[in-house]
């Protein structure tokens, strides 16, 4: 099945700085990854995904990359803020099918 | 935007009671339903994809008649944790996807319940 590792564990930077966080998988047939934001006892939720046909993707400070041939990809977040503080999990996986979590990064944003 | 109940959003149990929690899609049929298991300050670990009208698929390790899956109906789908012990305590979260084709395989998450076994 899918493997997803994800790096780092922790993150922290100083307000208005970028965040880069990422993941690895080991599936060669998962062509979707998604990215979730997650706040303490609550649910994920999207801030944005791509597909294997797409090498880049971007919505206003988060963008995400993706090189299929070295399996991994990365998010990206600039100009961070306080409230980007949460966990962010990555994910992978195909077609209409499941996809598995990475291990989560903290991020903290220092104001 | 796509919605997802979930009752109770939390519960206190005795060791050896079972416990039912909801997942609704409450505005778009969702022929999946993904139930994940997460524990503090963990990642949430898939225990179960259900589809509606037919047997869940369990990942491997999760015990099936321990975690009765249930997806009866398009918007309806029911975990119950029987004969639950401490170490059941979990933070369990459901997904749907809506099967009508909408946004390509995204999932909607419900607001997750909150186990305790005492």
């Amino acid at each position: 099945g899918e493997n997803v590792e994800q790096h780092p564990s922790t993150l922290s930077v100083q307000e208005g700085d970028s965040a880069v966080i990422k993941c690895t998988y080991s599936d060669s047939a998962s062509n979707y990854f998604p990215w979730y934001k997650q706040e303490l006892g609550k649910r994920p939720q999207l801030i944005i995904d791509i597909r294997s046909n797409v090498g880049e993707k971007k919505d206003q400070r988060i963008a995400v990359t993706l090189n299929k041939t070295a399996k991994h990809f990365s998010l990206h977040i600039t100009e961070t803020q306080p409230e980007d503080s949460a966990v962010y999990f990555c994910a992978a996986g195909g077609g209409y099918q499941k996809v598995t979590f990475g291990t989560g990064t903290k991020l903290q944003v220092i104001p | 935007g796509a919605v997802v109940s979930q009752h109770p959003s939390w519960v206190i149990c005795k060791s050896g009671t079972s416990v039912k929690i909801e997942c609704r899609s409450l505005d778009f049929q969702a022929t999946t339903m993904f139930w994940y298991r997460q524990f503090p300050k963990q990642s949430l670990m898939l225990m179960a994809t259900s589809n509606e009208g037919s047997k869940a698929t369990y990942e491997q390790g999760v015990e099936k008649d321990k975690f009765l899956i249930n997806h009866a109906s398009l918007t309806l789908s029911t975990l119950t944790v029987t004969s639950a012990h401490p170490e059941d305590s979990s933070f369990y979260i459901c997904s749907a996807r809506d099967g009508a084709g909408g946004t390509y395989n995204e999932q909607f998450f419900g607001p997750g319940t909150r186990l305790t076994v005492l």
